[in-house]
């Protein structure tokens, strides 16, 4: 069974700039979240995508924005980068209709900007 | 809105029992999670209680008064491995995303 891994692991870029986050989800699941974690916070929710519709987002601006692929992967795209937008991004996969909502998280991507 | 509430750091000594509190205020209730976060990974599943009562799963328990909005973890025989962020989430809706705390730091010491 292969678990969610997540794409880059870290990255460093200036604030303007776009930044595209890659999500491989656990086999066998439907759904994918994104989350966004501050230093010393918990994990914030931005987003989930189910059978690639977005089905719930959380409190951030449209320049948030996610895809959802035929495999069920996902990507996160951050456009204009701002200071505060430095965090590490997870992405968690679960079973959607018929499961708990037992979130299986990956490593996460620990994005800096500058 | 949703609401979780716990404290931000506990310490205890290796070998005792620790209680980790949570209170949450939601909508469309659907269940509560604790999950383990250790330093610089991510967050691993512990256990999920949707029905009132205590859950319990080898050295940790959890419980759940959905009247009270209250739940909390239950460690024993605390080891310097459990050491770590425990995050209490709710979850809401149809689609059962769960909304987290901001976590409390669980310092083990010998």
């Amino acid at each position: 069974e292969t678990g969610v891994t997540q794409s880059p692991t870290h990255l460093i870029k200036t604030r303007g700039q776009q930044v595209t986050l890659r999500c491989s989800s656990q086999s066998g699941h439907n759904t994918v979240s994104w989350y966004q974690q501050a230093l010393g916070q918990g994990p914030q929710f931005i987003f989930q995508y189910y059978r690639e519709e977005e089905n719930g987002r959380g409190n951030f601006p449209p320049r948030f924005s996610g895809l959802q692929f035929p495999n069920y992967s996902s990507e996160l795209n951050v456009n204009a980068l701002e200071l505060d937008d430095s965090a590490l991004y997870l992405c968690a996969s679960s079973l959607g209709q018929g499961g708990t909502g037992e979130l299986f998280f990956g490593e996460g991507s620990r994005l800096t900007v500058l | 809105g949703q609401n979780i509430d716990q404290p931000t750091e506990m310490t205890a000594t290796e070998g005792a029992i620790v209680q980790i509190n949570c209170t949450y205020q939601t909508s469309g209730f659907n269940g509560l999670f604790w999950y383990q976060q250790h330093a610089g990974e991510a967050p691993t599943f512990l256990s999920y209680n949707v029905l009132d009562g205590l859950e319990e799963k080898g050295r940790f328990s959890s419980f759940l008064s959905r009247s009270k909005g209250y739940s909390y973890l239950l460690l024993k025989e605390l080891q310097m491995k459990d050491s770590a962020s425990y995050l209490c989430a709710a979850a809401s809706g149809g689609s059962y995303i769960p909304t987290f705390g901001r976590g409390t730091s669980l310092i083990v010491h010998p």
